[in-house]
């Protein structure tokens, strides 16, 4: 079936490192990858997302590659600052183009 | 604020009780979602709702019964649910379908436990 795999699953960084989380998706046909950041008591909030035809985007100090050929995307945020710890999440969207799959999660704690 | 609202955020029911989740969208949204998020497992799409019009059901047991009486509004009843139903459930709505690249939107989620 449809998934989408992520990891690490925990990451612990020094506040000023750089902090990475990869996903793979399954189906070919996905064309729509978001990041969701997931605070604690909070829903998920979209931080950064890339199209299939686009190779990379950068907001800031937070960016996106997509390689399609391997199905596979990434999250990249330099300078980490402790408010950058929580949950992130990639997501996919399904063949039925009608929602989105998500990845398991990455815990990332910025210590100062 | 993301303008997606839900209520209550915290409900405790036993496995006999009825009760229901609401979510509504400030944003003139067409589609909205229903997911449900355990503890070490990835985010469970349950339901998707396109002009109010249910486009998917993810395989959810019929004790969990949505309901969308127009585009701003979304309700989730619950009946006879068990143990491991405990999650936090979020709603989450986006201008159309996902498969366009539309944004969704999340609320904060409802933590629901059953006993």
């Amino acid at each position: 079936g449809e998934n989408v795999e992520q990891h690490p699953s925990t990451l612990s960084v020094q506040e000023g490192d750089s902090a990475v989380i990869k996903c793979t998706y399954s189906d070919s046909a996905s064309n729509y990858f978001p990041w969701y950041k997931q605070e604690l008591g909070k829903g998920p909030q979209l931080i950064i997302d890339i199209r299939s035809n686009v190779g990379e985007k950068k907001d800031q100090r937070i960016a996106v590659t997509l390689n399609k050929t391997a199905k596979h995307f990434s999250l990249h945020i330099t300078e980490t600052q402790p408010e950058d710890s929580a949950v992130y999440f990639c997501a996919a969207t399904t063949k039925a183009g009608t929602a989105l799959i998500f990845g398991k999660g990455t815990t990332l704690s910025v210590s100062s | 604020e993301t303008g997606v609202t839900q209520t209550p955020r915290h409900l405790v029911m036993g496995m006999t009780n009825k009760k229901s989740l609401k979510c509504e969208q400030h944003l003139g949204h067409n589609a909205m979602y229903w997911y449900k998020q355990s503890a070490k497992k990835p985010l469970e799409l349950m339901f998707v709702y396109n002009f109010k019009e249910q486009t998917e059901n993810n395989s959810v047991p019929s004790r969990f019964s949505p309901e969308c009486p127009n585009s701003s509004h979304l309700f989730l009843h619950l009946h006879t649910l068990q143990p491991e139903d405990s999650a936090l459930y979020l709603c989450a709505s986006s201008q159309d379908l996902a498969g366009g690249g539309n944004t969704q939107y999340f609320g904060p989620g409802t933590r629901l436990t059953v006993l």
